[in-house]
């Protein structure tokens, strides 16, 4: 079983600050990381694919970053808005055998913006 | 497009009942997967189908069984359901297997086996 790891499990912030999370995944293999947005009652929406190291990502005031040598990406956010209160999941795709076509993922990190 | 959509959305069941969650998707995308998704875990997933003919075990595949009907539709069986099987059912889909491509997923099932 593959160990994918997100920290801090939970995060609260003020509306206006900046924030960062990360995602811890195994070193070698590696394919692909996966980082998903969920919002409450709504499904995971895929954020960014990224598959090389150094890969830098963005999309609006999110972007995220990925080093695969030691096995870790970082999900920023740049002035958080109540809008970005979510479930923030990474998923790790590994190209050793069995594996092939899955991913696993992380437990999360939950962000609460406050206004 | 509806995308992935899945019914039902709610579903209480005793042990030992049967049932079938469905899962269709209108993207033409070539694989299919069901995930279970428990308190404190992270997404697990059961079983994937990454061609119209073919599944494969994931992570949790014991006490369930899959079909992939055709391209659209993908269903997940319990035959005997299992107090232990409580849980959120997301259905998802990307148009390859390959790891590079984004997963869709629908709406959920939440079940409960008492």
């Amino acid at each position: 079983i593959l160990n994918v790891e997100q920290s801090p499990q939970s995060l609260h912030v003020q509306e206006g600050d900046s924030t960062n999370f990360t995602c811890s995944f195994p070193s070698s293999n590696f394919y692909a990381l996966h980082w998903y947005r969920w919002e409450t009652a709504k499904s995971p929406e895929a954020l960014f694919v990224m598959t090389l190291n150094g890969d830098e990502k963005k999309k609006g005031r999110i972007s995220a970053t990925l080093n695969t040598k030691e096995g870790y990406s970082y999900l920023y956010i740049k002035g958080s808005q109540p809008e970005d209160s979510a479930t923030y999941l990474c998923a790790f795709a590994n190209a050793g055998g069995t594996s092939y076509g899955k991913l696993t993922f992380g437990q999360g990190t939950i962000l609460t913006v406050h206004p | 497009n509806a995308g992935v959509t899945q019914t039902p959305k709610f579903q209480v069941l005793k042990t030992g009942q049967s049932m079938t969650l469905q899962c269709a998707q209108d993207m033409n995308h070539n694989s299919m997967y069901w995930y279970r998704q428990d308190p404190g875990m992270g997404l697990r997933l059961i079983y994937y189908s990454a061609s119209e003919g073919t599944t494969d075990k994931g992570e949790v595949p014991n006490g369930y069984n899959v079909s992939r009907l055709n391209k659209r539709e993908f269903s997940l069986r319990l035959e005997s359901a299992a107090p232990s099987q409580t849980s959120v059912y997301f259905c998802a889909s990307s148009e390859h297997r390959g790891w590079s491509y984004e997963q869709y997923f629908g709406p959920g099932t939440r079940l409960t086996v008492t």
